[in-house]
Parts: C-alpha cells; sequence; structure tokens
C-alpha cells in the first residue's frame, strides 16, 4: 500500500529556518511534490522532485531521497506570511497523487 | 494564461437536499480535471477525475457524481446530501496526462455544510 506521514503542525521564529518532513511507503513512484496552502484557500504548488536531491527556490528549497523514502521541504528567512499548512503529496506509478495530511507552520515574531 | 473558476464559494445545505457545484477553465485545451475533498486534519481525497468530455472516473464510491458536459467544464452534483458531505471541495486542472510533472491548479474552493 502508500502511505504518506508528516508532522501536524511546527513552529518557528520570523527570520528563522524550518525544515518539514515527508515520509513515504510505496510501491511506484512518479515524483514528490509540496503544495502550501493558507487557511481557508486553495493549494499552490510549489515544488517538485523527482530525482534525488536539493531544488532550490528562492527561500524555498525541496530534498528527495529515494531509496530512503523521505523529502522535506526546507523554508529560510521566515516570513509572516509563510504560516500557512504545507502538504506533500506523492505520485504513484498510476500518476495519481496521494496526499499527506499536512503541516501547519506556525510563525511567530 | 489559464484561470480556473468555481462557485460557489460557500453554501449551506440541509440534510437530503440536492447539490451542484460548477467548476470551469480558461487559456487550455483537453484539460484533466479533477474534484477533491478536504476534510479537517486529513489529506485531499480525489473524488473523481476526467481527461476528456463524457470521461469520469470514480475513486471513492458514495452518493455524489460528476459530469463533464464541456471539454473545460466540470460539475459535481449530488441528488440528496448527506451530513458527511460537509467539507471543502476543490476542483483543479492539469495539462500533462501521465507524465511526471503533473502539475495541479486548484480553484478557490467550495465550503459545504450540511444541516
Amino acid at each position: 500500500g502508500q502511505n504518506i506521514d508528516q508532522p501536524t503542525e511546527m513552529t518557528a521564529t520570523e527570520g528563522a529556518i524550518v525544515q518539514i518532513n515527508c515520509t513515504y511507503q510505496t510501491s511506484g513512484f512518479n515524483g514528490l511534490f509540496w503544495y502550501q496552502q493558507h487557511a481557508g484557500e486553495a493549494p499552490t504548488f510549489l515544488s517538485y522532485n523527482v530525482l534525488d536531491g536539493l531544488e532550490e527556490k528562492g527561500r524555498f528549497s525541496s530534498f528527495l531521497s529515494r531509496s530512503k523514502g523521505y523529502s522535506y521541504l526546507l523554508l529560510k528567512e521566515l516570513q509572516m506570511k509563510d504560516s500557512a499548512s504545507y502538504l506533500c503529496a506523492l505520485m504513484d506509478s498510476n500518476y495519481q497523487l496521494i496526499w499527506g495530511a499536512g503541516t501547519k507552520l506556525i510563525i511567530k515574531p | 494564461s489559464q484561470t480556473i473558476h468555481q462557485w460557489p464559494a460557500t453554501l449551506v445545505q440541509p440534510v437530503g437536499s440536492p447539490l451542484s457545484l460548477e467548476c470551469t477553465v480558461e487559456g487550455t485545451s483537453n484539460p484533466n480535471l479533477y474534484w477533491y475533498r478536504q476534510a479537517a486534519g486529513r489529506g485531499l481525497q480525489l473524488l473523481f477525475y476526467s481527461v476528456g468530455i463524457g470521461q469520469i472516473s470514480s475513486e471513492v464510491p458514495q452518493n455524489l457524481s460528476a459530469s463533464r458536459p464541456q471539454d473545460r467544464q466540470f460539475i459535481l452534483s449530488s441528488k440528496k446530501l448527506l451530513l458527511s458531505d460537509s467539507g471543502f471541495y476543490l476542483c483543479a486542472w492539469s495539462v500533462l496526462a501521465g507524465t511526471g510533472a503533473n502539475v495541479l491548479t486548484f480553484g478557490a474552493g467550495s465550503r459545504l455544510t450540511v444541516l
């Protein structure tokens, strides 16, 4: 079967760095996505990893290790507007997305 | 540029009443279209997806149905709502079928409360 785990909630300080982890188990893998979702709004795409390694996009980076079934989203220079839920999603062998429950990130001044 | 419209944004319906949520996409042709439901504290649940007009795949057996009468129109319906149908419904589209970077773009969502 398929399974995705990510922490329910994390707290960080404005200006700091935070790493949100995502672990998964799957028999087929076609990539891993990260989405950001502000409260009451729709998710928006952040990053996609299909090969091992780090993908950097400005203040946000995403890492993937396929052998370990592990990914993380790294957010640098945190801003108050980064307070949101971060959703990890696995693309399976049928190119369908399996979603984690999301990590609610709280940024404190 | 591509845009996705979803309505209504919020609705409160009594148990047993019908439902119709509509989604349209502009600026692209033959998109893949999706209906998701999001319950508090849980991951997005895929309800239906469509790769073309009249082609609907259902992921979860329930009292909901979907239709795609036009290329860029996707409708979620129910004849009789249940309390358990309450949730945040999201329409989404993508254009790359069967390839890795199948990025979804979501509509603004419809929050349904069934009383």
